[in-house]
Protein backbone atom coordinates (compact mmCIF):
# COMPACT_ATOMS: atom_id res chain seq x y z
CA UNK A 1 0.00 0.00 0.00
CA UNK A 2 1.50 3.41 -1.25
CA UNK A 3 2.28 6.42 0.91
CA UNK A 4 0.32 8.63 -1.36
CA UNK A 5 -3.15 7.84 -3.21
CA UNK A 6 -4.16 7.87 -6.43
CA UNK A 7 -7.13 6.31 -8.28
CA UNK A 8 -5.58 2.86 -10.06
CA UNK A 9 -7.27 3.67 -12.83
CA UNK A 10 -8.93 7.19 -15.10
CA UNK A 11 -10.00 7.43 -18.29
CA UNK A 12 -11.20 9.97 -21.29
CA UNK A 13 -11.85 11.14 -24.84
CA UNK A 14 -9.73 12.38 -27.27
CA UNK A 15 -10.13 16.18 -26.46
CA UNK A 16 -11.24 15.72 -22.93
CA UNK A 17 -9.80 17.12 -19.88
CA UNK A 18 -9.01 14.70 -17.27
CA UNK A 19 -7.78 15.36 -14.11
CA UNK A 20 -5.74 12.35 -11.18
CA UNK A 21 -5.67 13.25 -7.17
CA UNK A 22 -2.83 12.31 -5.53
CA UNK A 23 -3.74 12.09 -1.50
CA UNK A 24 -1.33 12.51 1.33
CA UNK A 25 -0.58 13.58 4.79
CA UNK A 26 0.91 16.51 6.85
CA UNK A 27 3.97 15.08 6.53
CA UNK A 28 4.41 14.59 2.77
CA UNK A 29 2.37 16.60 0.67
CA UNK A 30 0.94 18.97 3.77
CA UNK A 31 5.17 20.09 4.29
CA UNK A 32 6.58 19.55 1.05
CA UNK A 33 6.22 19.75 -3.14
CA UNK A 34 4.75 17.66 -5.14
CA UNK A 35 6.19 15.97 -8.70
CA UNK A 36 4.76 13.95 -11.32
CA UNK A 37 6.15 11.45 -13.58
CA UNK A 38 4.51 9.59 -16.73
CA UNK A 39 5.43 6.56 -17.78
CA UNK A 40 4.95 5.47 -21.04
CA UNK A 41 4.39 1.42 -21.52
CA UNK A 42 7.37 -0.32 -21.59
CA UNK A 43 9.39 2.94 -21.35
CA UNK A 44 11.23 4.61 -18.07
CA UNK A 45 9.14 7.35 -16.11
CA UNK A 46 9.48 10.93 -17.35
CA UNK A 47 9.49 14.16 -15.28
CA UNK A 48 6.44 15.77 -16.14
CA UNK A 49 5.66 18.44 -13.21
CA UNK A 50 8.04 19.66 -10.40
CA UNK A 51 7.06 21.50 -7.13
CA UNK A 52 3.64 21.40 -7.91
CA UNK A 53 3.08 23.10 -10.72
CA UNK A 54 5.95 23.93 -12.60
CA UNK A 55 6.87 22.10 -16.24
CA UNK A 56 9.93 21.28 -17.28
CA UNK A 57 11.62 22.70 -20.97
CA UNK A 58 9.47 20.78 -23.16
CA UNK A 59 6.42 19.47 -21.26
CA UNK A 60 3.07 21.22 -23.00
CA UNK A 61 1.36 23.23 -21.21
CA UNK A 62 -1.51 21.03 -21.97
CA UNK A 63 -0.61 19.44 -18.46
CA UNK A 64 -0.41 21.14 -15.18
CA UNK A 65 -0.63 20.78 -11.46
CA UNK A 66 -2.05 21.87 -8.72
CA UNK A 67 -1.85 21.36 -4.86
CA UNK A 68 -4.06 22.37 -1.70
CA UNK A 69 -2.98 21.31 2.08
CA UNK A 70 -2.63 17.40 1.73
CA UNK A 71 -3.89 16.86 -1.68
CA UNK A 72 -2.42 17.74 -5.35
CA UNK A 73 -3.67 17.29 -8.90
CA UNK A 74 -2.17 16.49 -12.51
CA UNK A 75 -4.94 18.43 -14.92
CA UNK A 76 -4.36 16.71 -18.93
CA UNK A 77 -6.21 19.06 -21.24
CA UNK A 78 -6.96 18.15 -24.96
CA UNK A 79 -6.29 14.48 -24.07
CA UNK A 80 -4.27 13.05 -27.17
CA UNK A 81 -4.00 9.10 -27.75
CA UNK A 82 -0.24 9.35 -26.48
CA UNK A 83 -1.40 10.61 -23.29
CA UNK A 84 -2.17 7.21 -22.50
CA UNK A 85 0.40 6.47 -19.81
CA UNK A 86 0.93 5.90 -16.32
CA UNK A 87 1.10 8.78 -14.06
CA UNK A 88 2.93 9.03 -10.22
CA UNK A 89 2.87 11.39 -7.68
CA UNK A 90 5.66 11.65 -5.16
CA UNK A 91 7.08 14.14 -2.38
CA UNK A 92 9.33 13.44 0.10
CA UNK A 93 8.00 12.69 3.56
CA UNK A 94 9.59 14.22 6.74
CA UNK A 95 8.16 11.36 9.27
CA UNK A 96 9.73 8.40 6.82
CA UNK A 97 12.55 10.53 5.44
CA UNK A 98 12.50 9.37 2.15
CA UNK A 99 10.87 9.64 -0.97
CA UNK A 100 7.56 8.63 -1.33
CA UNK A 101 5.49 7.61 -4.41
CA UNK A 102 1.49 7.24 -5.45
CA UNK A 103 0.74 4.20 -6.71
CA UNK A 104 0.56 5.19 -9.86
CA UNK A 105 -3.02 6.12 -12.04
CA UNK A 106 -3.24 4.09 -15.68
CA UNK A 107 -4.79 6.70 -18.12
CA UNK A 108 -6.53 5.29 -21.02
CA UNK A 109 -7.71 7.16 -23.87
CA UNK A 110 -11.49 5.97 -25.41
CA UNK B 1 22.49 15.59 -23.20
CA UNK B 2 22.64 13.64 -20.29
CA UNK B 3 22.43 10.29 -20.39
CA UNK B 4 22.08 7.32 -17.83
CA UNK B 5 22.79 3.39 -18.73
CA UNK B 6 22.25 0.82 -15.75
CA UNK B 7 24.37 -2.65 -15.99
CA UNK B 8 24.69 -5.89 -13.97
CA UNK B 9 23.80 -9.48 -14.02
CA UNK B 10 20.05 -10.09 -15.09
CA UNK B 11 19.56 -13.24 -13.18
CA UNK B 12 20.20 -13.81 -9.20
CA UNK B 13 19.82 -16.74 -6.87
CA UNK B 14 18.32 -15.69 -3.47
CA UNK B 15 20.33 -15.05 -0.70
CA UNK B 16 22.76 -13.55 -3.26
CA UNK B 17 23.97 -10.14 -3.60
CA UNK B 18 22.56 -8.06 -6.55
CA UNK B 19 25.09 -5.87 -8.15
CA UNK B 20 24.06 -2.87 -10.80
CA UNK B 21 26.23 0.15 -11.90
CA UNK B 22 24.88 3.26 -13.51
CA UNK B 23 27.08 5.24 -15.81
CA UNK B 24 26.48 8.89 -16.66
CA UNK B 25 27.57 10.26 -19.82
CA UNK B 26 26.88 13.56 -21.29
CA UNK B 27 27.76 15.25 -17.87
CA UNK B 28 30.34 14.67 -14.38
CA UNK B 29 28.94 13.27 -11.16
CA UNK B 30 31.78 15.22 -9.87
CA UNK B 31 29.94 18.93 -10.53
CA UNK B 32 28.07 18.15 -7.46
CA UNK B 33 24.94 20.13 -8.68
CA UNK B 34 22.73 16.42 -8.56
CA UNK B 35 21.92 13.66 -6.35
CA UNK B 36 21.91 9.87 -8.06
CA UNK B 37 19.19 7.63 -6.91
CA UNK B 38 18.19 4.48 -7.31
CA UNK B 39 14.65 3.44 -8.20
CA UNK B 40 13.10 0.47 -8.71
CA UNK B 41 9.95 -1.15 -9.87
CA UNK B 42 8.06 -4.71 -9.42
CA UNK B 43 6.90 -5.78 -12.74
CA UNK B 44 3.33 -4.39 -13.15
CA UNK B 45 3.58 -2.77 -9.72
CA UNK B 46 4.43 1.18 -8.67
CA UNK B 47 7.65 2.68 -8.28
CA UNK B 48 9.93 2.20 -4.92
CA UNK B 49 12.43 4.63 -4.06
CA UNK B 50 15.99 2.94 -3.36
CA UNK B 51 18.11 5.64 -1.97
CA UNK B 52 20.28 8.36 -3.02
CA UNK B 53 24.59 9.16 -3.19
CA UNK B 54 26.12 12.76 -3.76
CA UNK B 55 29.53 12.58 -5.34
CA UNK B 56 31.16 13.07 -2.15
CA UNK B 57 29.59 9.82 -1.02
CA UNK B 58 27.09 11.02 1.59
CA UNK B 59 24.37 8.40 1.07
CA UNK B 60 20.24 8.41 2.03
CA UNK B 61 18.68 4.94 2.06
CA UNK B 62 14.97 4.04 1.79
CA UNK B 63 14.96 3.16 5.69
CA UNK B 64 12.72 -0.50 4.66
CA UNK B 65 15.95 -1.46 2.41
CA UNK B 66 18.29 0.42 4.54
CA UNK B 67 19.77 -2.67 6.01
CA UNK B 68 20.74 -4.57 3.08
CA UNK B 69 21.26 -1.46 0.20
CA UNK B 70 25.02 0.10 -0.26
CA UNK B 71 25.13 2.45 -3.10
CA UNK B 72 28.39 3.79 -4.06
CA UNK B 73 30.29 6.54 -6.32
CA UNK B 74 33.14 6.12 -8.60
CA UNK B 75 33.52 9.72 -9.93
CA UNK B 76 36.87 8.90 -11.87
CA UNK B 77 34.77 6.46 -14.01
CA UNK B 78 31.47 8.46 -13.65
CA UNK B 79 29.68 5.55 -12.37
CA UNK B 80 27.37 5.01 -9.36
CA UNK B 81 26.65 1.51 -8.42
CA UNK B 82 23.88 -0.27 -6.06
CA UNK B 83 24.23 -3.33 -4.17
CA UNK B 84 21.71 -5.52 -2.52
CA UNK B 85 22.42 -8.17 -0.04
CA UNK B 86 20.21 -11.37 0.55
CA UNK B 87 17.90 -10.96 -1.80
CA UNK B 88 14.45 -12.71 -2.60
CA UNK B 89 12.00 -13.05 -4.54
CA UNK B 90 10.37 -9.91 -3.73
CA UNK B 91 13.28 -7.98 -5.39
CA UNK B 92 12.48 -8.72 -9.03
CA UNK B 93 12.12 -5.61 -10.57
CA UNK B 94 13.03 -3.13 -12.75
CA UNK B 95 15.84 -1.31 -11.26
CA UNK B 96 16.59 2.01 -12.72
CA UNK B 97 18.47 4.97 -11.88
CA UNK B 98 17.93 8.34 -12.05
CA UNK B 99 19.70 12.06 -11.39
CA UNK B 100 18.07 14.27 -9.09
CA UNK B 101 17.91 17.70 -9.68
CA UNK B 102 17.54 20.24 -6.96
CA UNK B 103 16.69 22.54 -9.25
CA UNK B 104 13.58 21.21 -10.18
CA UNK B 105 11.81 20.17 -7.24
CA UNK B 106 14.26 17.24 -6.39
CA UNK B 107 12.69 15.98 -9.53
CA UNK B 108 14.09 13.06 -10.99
CA UNK B 109 15.01 14.41 -14.49
CA UNK B 110 17.40 11.84 -16.21
CA UNK B 111 16.48 8.12 -16.14
CA UNK B 112 18.23 5.24 -17.25
CA UNK B 113 16.27 2.90 -18.97
CA UNK B 114 15.97 0.22 -16.26
CA UNK B 115 17.29 -3.19 -16.25
CA UNK B 116 14.97 -6.13 -14.77
CA UNK B 117 16.28 -8.26 -12.53
CA UNK B 118 14.95 -11.34 -11.61
CA UNK B 119 15.55 -12.96 -8.35
CA UNK B 120 15.80 -16.98 -8.93
CA UNK B 121 17.61 -20.46 -8.48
Amino acid sequence: QSVLTQPPSASGTPGQRVTISCSGSSSNIGSNTVNWYQQLPGTAPKLLIYSNNQRPSGVPDRFSGSKSGTSASLAISGLQSEDEADYYCAAWDDSLNFVVFGGGTKLTVL
Amino acid sequence: QVQLQESGPGLVKPSQTLSLTCTVSGGSISSGDYYWSWIRQPPGKGLEWIGYIYYSGSTYYNPSLKSRVTISVDTSKNQFSLKLSSVTAADTAVYYCARVCPGVGWGYDYWGQGTLVTVSS
